[in-house]
């Protein structure tokens, strides 16, 4: 199995603030990183595909970079909405693992 | 517009089968490239993949439940079913199917049903 580990697993933050969570495969997965968030007692969103590609709906404030083996996504001016969970997941192959989470608090 | 359903027990006792149906609309399982899975997360904790079957019947599973899964899937009905035997109080979780597309996004979950809480206890 492909191991998915996030880092941090919290971060806290103030509206405003750009932050980047990073996610570190265990071998390599190309692009086929995803992004999701949830927030308290809702389904997870998609955010970012294929390491980068904005799911439609999404603000841009949200971006992903990353290829191989290490991932990252970006918010660049935290919105008060944006205080969710945070997964990473691989598809590049079976099982499908996700990352561990990355929780984002208010400061 | 894709929207997906869980349903099935929310209690289930020790050893039983917990039997899981997934109803969607907006999509067909028999278009190339598109997939239903399974996901489930204990409450407090994260997300776990479990199965995935694809529009060519193809069947994924985690390896570490792989021997207690079985999804299906009845393309007229629009319905994916997963079976998880010899249920456990560590199974206790809300249990999610996602619609992914293996070509065009990825493999990624675009849209989620809303969940279903499934609390194993005698």
């Amino acid at each position: 199995d492909i191991q998915m580990t996030q880092s941090p697993s919290s971060l806290s933050a103030s509206v405003g603030d750009r932050v980047t969570i990073t996610c570190r495969a265990s071998q390599s997965i190309s692009t086929y990183l995803n992004w999701y968030q949830q927030k308290p007692g809702k389904v997870p969103k998609l955010l970012i595909y294929a390491a980068s590609s904005l799911q439609s709906g999404v603000p841009s404030r949200f971006s992903g970079t990353g290829s191989g083996t290490d991932f990252s996504l970006t918010i660049s001016s935290l919105q008060p909405e944006d205080f969710a969970t945070y997964y990473c997941q691989q598809s590049y192959s079976t099982p499908r693992t996700f990352g561990q989470g990355t929780k984002l608090e208010i400061k | 517009q894709i929207t997906l359903k869980e349903s099935g027990p929310t209690l289930v006792k020790p050893t039983q089968t917990l039997t899981l149906t997934c109803t969607f609309s907006g999509f067909s399982l028999s278009t190339s490239g598109v997939g239903v899975g399974w996901i489930r997360q204990p409450p407090g904790k994260a997300l776990e993949w479990l199965a995935l079957i694809y529009w060519d019947d193809d069947k994924r599973y985690s390896p570490s439940l792989k021997s207690r899964l079985t999804i299906t899937k009845d393309t007229s009905k629009n319905q994916v079913v997963l079976t998880m035997t010899n249920m456990d109080p560590v199974d206790t979780a809300t249990y999610y199917c996602a619609h992914s597309r293996r070509y065009s996004a990825y493999g990624s979950f675009d849209y989620w049903g809303q969940g279903t809480l499934v609390t194993v206890s005698s």
